[in-house]
């Protein structure tokens, strides 16, 4: 079975700019969830989507949105990049259809703001 | 609100020895997970173990094992024959269970593990 995939890997922006980043779960899998993880504040909780609606959300200010699609596939939008959105983003997916289930991560998309 | 504290910024084992990593957490809820999670230099998550909370008996997978101690808010990882592939950083995690939502996992700061040749 295929992995959790994330595109693009790496990604260099400018300030001001926005951003998307994709994710595609595992076969089967129904909940996305996505983390930013920097060297000062370590891995932290940004959103999770099950079946195509936003069920849970980390605090994190409105720039920051997501969305899921019917195949389960979700985005990640960054508006007006600030240089402490510099993080290597990750996206995890899971069965999501009880509390508890493992979470399977991706490789990451590592976005720098210059 | 949810905590996770590793300790131990930086561990160091002699391969084919054995390792404990602590952790301790903090959570008024009373049904919740713990996890442990690996990631190499590659950045890859990957998920070591995990424990549900009310299971008293201790979670194994091959040479990592957790010494779950509930009452005292710790969750230790014990990884057993330490091999080079080991090395990496390693992320204690917890998570809470909101019916059938799947809540959000709480990381801790994370342990670097090098294993010496």
């Amino acid at each position: 079975k295929a992995g959790v995939t994330q595109t693009p890997r790496y990604l260099i922006k400018t300030r001001g700019q926005q951003v998307t980043l994709s994710c595609s779960p595992i076969s089967g899998h129904r909940s996305v969830s996505w983390y930013q993880q920097t060297p000062g504040q370590g891995l932290q909780f940004l959103f999770e989507y099950f079946s195509e609606t936003q069920r849970n959300k980390g605090n994190f200010p409105g720039r920051f949105s997501g969305r899921q699609f019917s195949n389960s596939r979700s985005e990640m939008n960054v508006s007006t990049l600030e240089l402490g959105d510099s993080a290597l983003y990750l996206c995890a997916s899971s069965l999501g259809d009880a509390g508890g289930d493992e979470q399977y991560f991706g490789p990451g998309t590592r976005l720098t703001v210059t | 609100a949810q905590t996770v504290t590793q300790s131990q910024p930086e561990m160091s084992v002699q391969e084919a020895e054995t390792v404990t990593l602590s952790c301790t957490y903090d959570t008024s809820e009373s049904d919740y997970y713990l996890f442990w999670y690996k990631q190499p230099p590659s950045r890859q998550m990957i998920l070591v173990i995990r424990q549900e909370a009310y299971k008293q008996q201790n979670a194994t997978e091959n040479r990592f094992s957790v010494n779950f101690q509930k009452a005292a808010k710790s969750f230790s990882l014990k990884i057993s024959d330490s091999q080079l592939g080991d090395a990496a950083m390693y992320f204690c995690a917890s998570l809470l269970r909101y019916g059938g939502s799947q809540g959000n996992l709480i990381f801790g700061k994370g342990t670097k593990l090098s294993v010496k040749p």
